[in-house]
Order: C-alpha cells, then structure tokens, then sequence
C-alpha cells in the first residue's frame, strides 16, 4: 500500500523557515516525479513544486520561486520542501503528492501557519 | 499559465440524481484533464485521468469526457458519499499544473 506521510509543519514568524518532509512507502521512490501542492483552509488547490526522480531538476510556482527548495533523498525514501522567506500567504495545509503530472496518491498534509 | 474554470461553483443534487460538473480550460489541454474529489478533512481523492479513465478503485458511476478545453464529470447516481468537493486539474501547459476552483456538490 502506497503511504506518504508529511511532517515538519508549524507555527512560524513571517520571514521564518520551516523543511517540511514527506515519508513515502509501498513503492520504490526512485521511480516517481513528486510534488507539491498546497492548500488555504477553505480554499481550493495551488500546485507548488515539483522534482523529478533522480533529484537533479526541481520546478516552482512563480509566488515561492526563490525562497522554497524542493529535494529527495531515495535512499532515505524523503521527499522535502524548504521554505525560506515566509510569508502570511503561505499560511495553507502542504501536501506530497505522487506522481510529476496528475497524482494517484496524496498524503494527509503538514499544516504550515506563517503568523505574527 | 492555463486558467481552468469550474461550473456551477455549488450543485444541489438529491440522491440518486445525475449530477454533470463542467471544467474549462483557457488554453488547449488535448485530453491532459485530472478530477479529484475532496472531502472535509482529506486529501484530494483521484479520480478521472487522462479525461476519462478512472483511477483505480474508482466506481463506474463516475465520468469524464471532453477534449481541447471542454471537459465534464458526470456522476450518473449521487451517493451520499459522493457528497463533497470536486477539483479539475490540467497537466498539458507547463509550467505550472493548476488546477480549477473547484465544484462542491451538496445534498439537495
């Protein structure tokens, strides 16, 4: 059974950061694209960042372009997402999400709260 | 980047009825069409990919249709589990994959 668990969520200041991980099981990591999405509570689905399967080509949305890295480490089976430069519009739940296109399977979320 | 339009934004259907939900793309997409359902508290659920083929596990009473920048899901009979938010997503125009803002089908 496929399982992504996210981790590393929190309350942080704006201008703070936060490495969000998530956990992958049930499949062998090194043969998927991952990626993520976010989502504001209440709102609908933003696509956020992606990377390919070997780690070296990672792609953003243009609003954290420059201040989130996304990276994975196979053989550790961890996919992760650094946030840099936060912002009080980054506030949302974060999902890891696999699959580089259209996602079959998704984790729970890590709710990420950028506030003063 | 593409802009994918969902419509209604809320349909009121009773159980048992046909529910038909529409996703429009601003830009040609071929048949590169994503549908999630999302109920509170969860994640985003696959459920149509490719327009048209259903994820796995995934039960006959739901389509998908369309091409180019037309696209539906329809539900042929609502069950109460069927209750819940919809969400298209595009993945022809890169960067970046968006996704629509969403159909919520509530119990009429």
């Amino acid at each position: 059974e496929v399982q992504l668990v996210e981790s590393g969520g929190g309350l942080v200041h704006p201008g703070g950061s936060l490495r969000l991980s998530c956990a992958a099981s049930g499949f062998t990591l090194s043969d998927y694209w991952m990626q993520w999405v976010r989502q504001v509570p209440g709102k609908g689905l933003m696509w956020v960042s992606r990377i390919n399967r070997d780690g070296s080509s990672g792609a953003y949305a243009e609003s954290v372009r420059g201040r989130f890295t996304i990276s994975r480490d196979n053989a550790k089976n961890t996919v992760y997402l650094q946030m840099d430069s936060l912002r009080v519009e980054d506030t949302a739940m974060y999902y890891c999400a696999r699959g580089g296109s259209y996602s079959p399977d998704w984790g729970q979320g890590t709710l990420v709260t950028v506030s003063s | 980047e593409t802009m994918m339009t969902q419509s209604p934004p809320t349909l009121s259907v009773s159980p048992g009825e046909r529910a038909t939900l529409s996703c429009r793309a601003s830009l040609e997409i071929s048949t590169n069409l994503a549908w999630y359902q999302q109920k509170p508290g969860q994640a985003p659920r696959l459920l149509i990919y490719g327009a048209s083929t259903r994820a796995t596990g995934v039960p006959a009473r739901f389509s998908g249709s369309g091409s180019g920048t037309e696209f539906t899901l329809t539900i042929s009979s609502l069950q109460s589990e069927d209750f819940a938010v919809y969400y298209c997503q595009e993945y022809y125009n890169w960067p970046p994959w968006t996704f629509g803002q969403g159909t919520k089908v509530e119990i009429k």
